[in-house]
């Protein structure tokens, strides 16, 4: 029982460089969502996705880009890091309704 | 501007009490609404949801409350067990919509005294 599988759980990142979260879903389901948690906040939606193909922006997509070639995977890249994109990422996936969350990426930009 | 609103940061409770979370809405094109719970380390996870055609939904000591004319639910825990303690996120939809993403409130942190 997979479901949703966030890759790397932690990273810390120098102000500038790039890197791509990764999240997988096996149990088929269409729609893909990117959250943010900072503290003391709730879910901030980054990017999400309808299908494979279709992608669109969330509240703060900002500094972040995403792509859907395939119904399972749904990367998030960012390419100019900044502090303040230290969060933790939540991915997630849904059929409808009720959404299934990743264990989450902890994000450090220094 | 917080379309979903738990105004309350915390909440601490007896063991075997009754636990009330509340959350305020400010969309009246939200039509569903989840609780999700949070324990720290951990992806939120689903808890109990209701639909606007339902004013109540119960499933074993959880129950969601949803004031439509209000724009108000709440999330009832009876009798509250230490391993409730975690954050508890209301979330709100338009499953109407094209696409079920959520809009989540800022959470409270619920904490049971054994």
């Amino acid at each position: 029982n997979a479901g949703v599988t966030q890759t790397p759980k932690f990273r810390i990142l120098k102000i500038g460089q790039s890197m791509t979260l990764q999240c997988a879903q096996d149990m088929n389901h269409n729609y893909m969502y990117w959250y943010r948690q900072d503290p003391g906040m709730g879910l901030k939606l980054i990017y999400y996705s309808v299908g494979a193909g279709i992608t669109d922006k969330g509240e703060v997509p900002n500094g972040y880009n995403v792509s859907r070639s395939t119904t399972e995977d749904f990367p998030l890249r960012l390419e100019l890091a900044a502090p303040s994109q230290t969060s933790v990422y939540f991915c997630a996936s849904s059929y409808v309704g009720e959404l299934f969350f990743g264990e989450g990426s902890r994000l450090t930009v220094l | 501007d917080q379309q979903v609103k738990q105004n309350s940061p915390s909440l601490s409770v007896q063991e075997g009490r009754i636990s009330i979370l509340n959350c305020d809405y400010t969309n009246s094109m939200f039509d569903y609404f989840l609780w999700y719970k949070k324990y720290p380390a951990e992806g939120p996870t689903f808890l109990i949801s209701i639909s606007s055609i339902k004013d109540k939904n119960e499933d074993g000591r959880f129950t969601v409350f949803l004031n439509k004319s209000a724009k108000h639910l709440s999330l009832h825990i009876v009798p509250s067990q230490p391993g409730d303690s975690a954050v508890y996120f209301c979330a709100a939809s338009s499953i109407t919509g094209a696409n079920s993403k959520l809009t989540f409130g800022k959470g409270i942190t619920l904490s049971v005294r054994p």
